[in-house]
């Protein structure tokens, strides 16, 4: 199936630095979704994206979907330590009938 | 608002037993979703329902796992004989219907076949 490559796999980082995330793929997306998912817990929405080029925040979170509809880019400012979790990006592919595909995460571990 | 209530939360069975799972949406969503996550993984699709109707059903192994929605409501994933290799988080999703793609997880369901 259409696979979404989600990087870097893990992130260790000071508290109070900024992180960066994306995610690439070779299909074209007409939607993106980014979530976190704390341990045992189901993944939560952050941001949701419907358009080449949206930026769009949410408090300290701020998300792009691609001017190619190939990829999408999610950025934390002054990370604390609440952030920690698993973030995964979600794409509707052209087409596909209303079905996400999710990459596999980014692991974001911030040190106090 | 109640948030997709799932259980129960942990599973624990020997292999070939029946297990089900079970998962009420958000109030006044049509679309209902199951996925299953394995470690390290995003959630993969296993079903999706718009209302009682199973809409897309193309990754679910039918040979042992059915889904019913019988109301269009409350929803069971039933996976009869399990397998070891069926360990995984079992996630259920609902979203406010066709179209709505912003779709809001339960806790899961964690999967153990012994």
């Amino acid at each position: 199936g259409q696979q979404l490559n989600q990087s870097p796999q893990s992130m260790f980082i000071q508290e109070g630095e900024d992180v960066s995330m994306n995610c690439t793929s070779s299909s074209i997306f007409n939607t993106w979704l980014w979530y976190k998912q704390d341990p045992g817990e189901g993944p939560v929405l952050l941001i949701a994206l419907y358009k080449a080029g949206e930026l769009t925040s949410n408090g300290r979170l701020t998300a792009q979907f691609g001017i190619t509809r190939k990829d999408s880019f999610l950025n934390i400012s002054a990370s604390i330590p609440s952030d920690v979790g698993i973030y995964f990006c979600a794409g509707r592919l052209t087409g596909s009938n209303y079905k996400l595909t999710f990459g596999k995460g980014t692991l974001l571990t911030v040190n106090p | 608002e109640a948030g997709v209530v799932q259980s129960p939360r942990y599973k624990i069975i020997e292999k070939k037993q029946p297990v089900a799972f079970w998962c009420n949406p958000i109030s006044g969503h049509n679309t209902l979703y199951w996925y299953l996550q394995n470690l390290g993984q995003g959630p993969e699709l296993l079903i999706r329902y718009e209302n009682e109707e199973a809409v897309d059903d193309s990754q679910l192994p039918k040979d042992r796992f059915s889904a019913e929605r019988l109301k269009g409501v409350d929803s069971t994933l039933k996976i009869q004989p399990a397998e070891l290799g069926d360990s995984a988080v079992y996630l259920c999703a609902s979203s406010l219907g066709r179209g709505f793609l912003e779709q809001f997880f339960g806790p899961g369901t964690r999967l153990t076949v012994l």
